[in-house]
């Protein structure tokens, strides 16, 4: 059964500090992964796909890479921002999920970034 | 951009009642879906729904939960009975297939 799993839970940072997110799978057998951004009270809003013949993806100041062998990916966010704070989920579709795109999340990481 | 709507943001029911939490998929999507998340835990996947049935439901979904599309805009997530153990932020998200999902601002159900 597919885990996702991501570390650390809560990361504080200051403005302007490059910072890294974890996001590890348990199952490397997955079609995509993907990074979403989720504020309080708020819905998902996807900021990366990777799909899993790739190896990164770039968008502004995040950088998103997979490494499916090792179950592993990593999300980059360069001179970070207040107005980053957020939670950052990670969630894969497993390859034999069937036709839908049913993603499963890990817990997410609750990032305050100080001004 | 086009964006999923979902209504209500919070909806407060009591126990036993049946409740329907509304979404408005994106136009151009085929493929809609039903996720929650409870308070403090991981989102996860309750149905995905494709070409007007469901194509996959997960443990969750039970035979409280039903899902209908009743026109060409409208997904809707049925819950005939609630429990206490059904409160939580319900998302609906749609995609065009393989693109990446598009969620909603999310309905938080609380059941008294």
């Amino acid at each position: 059964k597919q885990e996702v799993t991501q570390i650390p839970a809560a990361l504080s940072v200051p403005e302007g500090e490059n910072l890294v997110l974890n996001c590890s799978f348990t199952d490397s057998a997955i079609y995509n992964l993907q990074w979403f951004r989720q504020d309080p009270g708020k819905g998902l809003t996807s900021l990366l796909l990777i799909q899993s013949s790739q190896r990164e993806q770039t968008s502004g100041r995040l950088n998103a890479s997979l490494d499916k062998s090792s179950g592993r990916s990593t999300l980059y966010i360069a001179a970070s921002q207040p107005g980053d704070s957020a939670t950052y989920l990670c969630a894969v579709r497993p390859r034999y999920g069937g036709a839908t795109n049913k993603l499963i999340f890990g817990t997410g990481t609750l990032l305050a970034v100080q001004p | 951009e086009p964006e999923v709507t979902q209504t209500p943001s919070h909806q407060v029911t009591q126990m036993g009642q049946e409740v329907i939490l509304r979404c408005v998929p994106i136009s151009n999507h085929l493929y809609f879906y039903w996720y929650r998340q409870i308070l403090g835990q991981k989102v996860e996947f309750l149905v995905s729904f494709y070409n007007n049935e469901i194509s996959e439901k997960s443990e969750i979904f039970d035979d409280q939960f039903s899902v209908e599309r009743p026109d060409g805009s409208n997904f809707t997530l049925k819950i005939r009975s609630t429990k206490l153990e059904d409160s939580a932020m319900y998302f609906c998200a749609s995609s065009r297939g393989n693109s990446p999902l598009h969620f909603g601002n999310g309905t938080r159900l609380t059941v008294t």
